[in-house]
């Protein structure tokens, strides 16, 4: 595919409803990074997974947050019972694997901007 | 933990001025430094990176260069355009350890050019 995209890109949620985004990596990237990016504010690391095991889920900021990669392709992002602290545009990028010692570039979706009432 | 400090904008130059925007930032071990830039309606795009200390990073006429005596990666541009008008983040990544691979971002600056 020509990059990383995203679904949906805007998004709309009641205080209390769950939403699920999705993010579809580049062909061939094993590495798949979550961001979070609050309005006015430098993305924040959510989790990572390299191919379909998840290898840091650190920065997810509570256990509403759910990431899956079940087949080490596209991922989901799940936000249970949303409020309104989890507005905020989502961010995925993908990359070549992650090596000690050397960085490959990660490559950004254009996010989803979530919104909740 | 680490971390990334950058100078807080928004930023408005003429075009053809000179542009600075300062980043600087605490890590341990040897990390590699970026710039990214989000143009208006797009995505994230890394514009410029270095792995160690004492390399430039240069792009589009933007330079950075790693200096681990003052932990800075300070961003520069001789000669400004208004299609340069854009948010600009600093990041960096750890070379090993528990935080391999993620990037820790600055703020953002955002730059506003006028012709």
């Amino acid at each position: 595919g020509a990059g990383v995209s995203q679904s949906p890109r805007y998004k709309v949620a009641k205080r209390g409803q769950d939403v699920a985004l999705r993010c579809d990596p580049i062909s061939g990237h094993v590495s798949l990074f979550w961001y979070q990016q609050a309005l006015g504010q430098g993305p924040e690391f959510l989790t990572y997974f390299q191919n379909e095991a998840q290898l840091d889920k650190s920065g997810l900021p509570s256990d509403r947050f759910f990431a899956e990669r079940p087949e080490g392709s596209v991922s989901t992002l799940k936000i249970q019972r949303t409020q309104q602290e989890d507005s905020a545009v989502y961010l995925c990028a993908s990359s070549l694997a992650v090596t000690s010692g050397y960085y490959n570039e990660q490559f950004f979706g254009p996010g989803t901007r979530l919104t909740v009432l | 933990g680490d971390s990334v400090t950058q100078m807080e904008g928004p930023v408005t130059l003429s075009e053809e001025a000179f542009l600075t925007i300062n980043c600087t930032y605490t890590a341990t071990g040897y990390p590699s430094l970026f710039w990214y830039v989000q143009y208006p309606g797009e995505g994230l795009q890394l514009l410029l990176k270095a792995t160690k200390a004492d390399d430039k990073g240069s792009n589009k006429g933007f330079e950075a260069t790693y200096r681990k005596e003052t932990t800075s990666f300070h961003l520069e541009k001789g000669s400004v355009q208004v299609s340069d008008s854009a948010v600009y983040f600093c990041a960096l990544t750890a070379d090993r350890g528990s935080t391999l691979g993620r990037l820790y971002f600055g703020r953002g600056t955002q730059l506003t050019v006028w012709p």
